[in-house]
């Protein structure tokens, strides 16, 4: 397994416009979290899948924000009549939720959005 | 509040210990997280410490954990160009969510 990755790593979207982003987790892990990184800051949770179910959203995800992972295995996150506030770094991360490794999340590389 | 807090910026010669520090704010969170994010890279995780731990030494990497005063600290040894990154401090809250500071941003001096 080559780790999470991300698709696309890049989108350039205008106002308004629907995105989907996709990530692909590390194979055996169940635990599945979206982030949102502006610059200059650290990641910002939106949310959290445990296999397939959706446990937790951040206040953060407004409305216009969807995300879901069909299977329990690769998630999907769309976002609707995008803001240029939406620019951002999404990251995707998933792990074994397990304390023997400390829970460790793996980030994949991210896909950096700008809205025009 | 749930502001993790850390220095913009450090500025180290090469060679030198490295010496990033982070205060957080829950004196329940259990583990409490080191990642590096190198540029064009996704986010690594260097190193963690459980909340019953107050040191953590793995290779040029020493974490200590001040429990009382909710302050966090990672030492980098014998500091290489290669170690210019960010680093983050993070700390878990639950079973899903960390909580992250701004990241420092550490530059290496020849």
């Amino acid at each position: 397994d080559t780790g999470v990755s991300q698709d696309p790593r890049h989108k350039i979207t205008k106002r308004g416009q629907n995105v989907t982003f996709r990530c692909d987790p590390i194979s055996e892990h169940n635990h599945l979290y979206w982030y949102r990184q502006t610059l200059g800051q650290g990641p910002e949770f939106l949310t959290y899948f445990q296999n397939e179910a959706q446990l937790e959203k951040s206040r953060l995800l407004s409305d216009r924000f969807s995300a879901e992972r069909p299977k329990g295995s690769f998630s999907t996150l769309e976002i609707q009549r995008t803001e240029q506030g939406d620019s951002a770094m999404y990251l995707c991360a998933s792990s074994l939720g397990t304390s023997g490794d400390g829970y460790e999340q793996y980030f994949g590389p991210g896909t950096r959005l700008t809205v025009t | 509040g749930e502001d993790v807090e850390q220095s913009l910026f450090l500025s180290v010669r090469e060679g030198d210990s490295s010496v990033i520090n982070c205060t957080y704010t829950d004196s329940s969170s259990t583990y409490l997280y080191w990642y590096k994010q190198e540029p064009g890279a996704g986010l690594q995780l260097l190193t963690y410490i459980f909340s019953n731990m107050d040191m953590k030494q793995d290779q040029r990497l020493t974490v200590l954990l001040n429990k009382k005063d909710k302050h966090l600290s990672l030492r980098i040894a014998d500091t290489q160009t290669g170690d210019s990154a960010i680093y983050f401090c993070a700390e878990r809250k639950s079973n899903y969510q960390l909580i992250w500071g701004a990241g420092t941003k550490l530059i290496i001096k020849p």
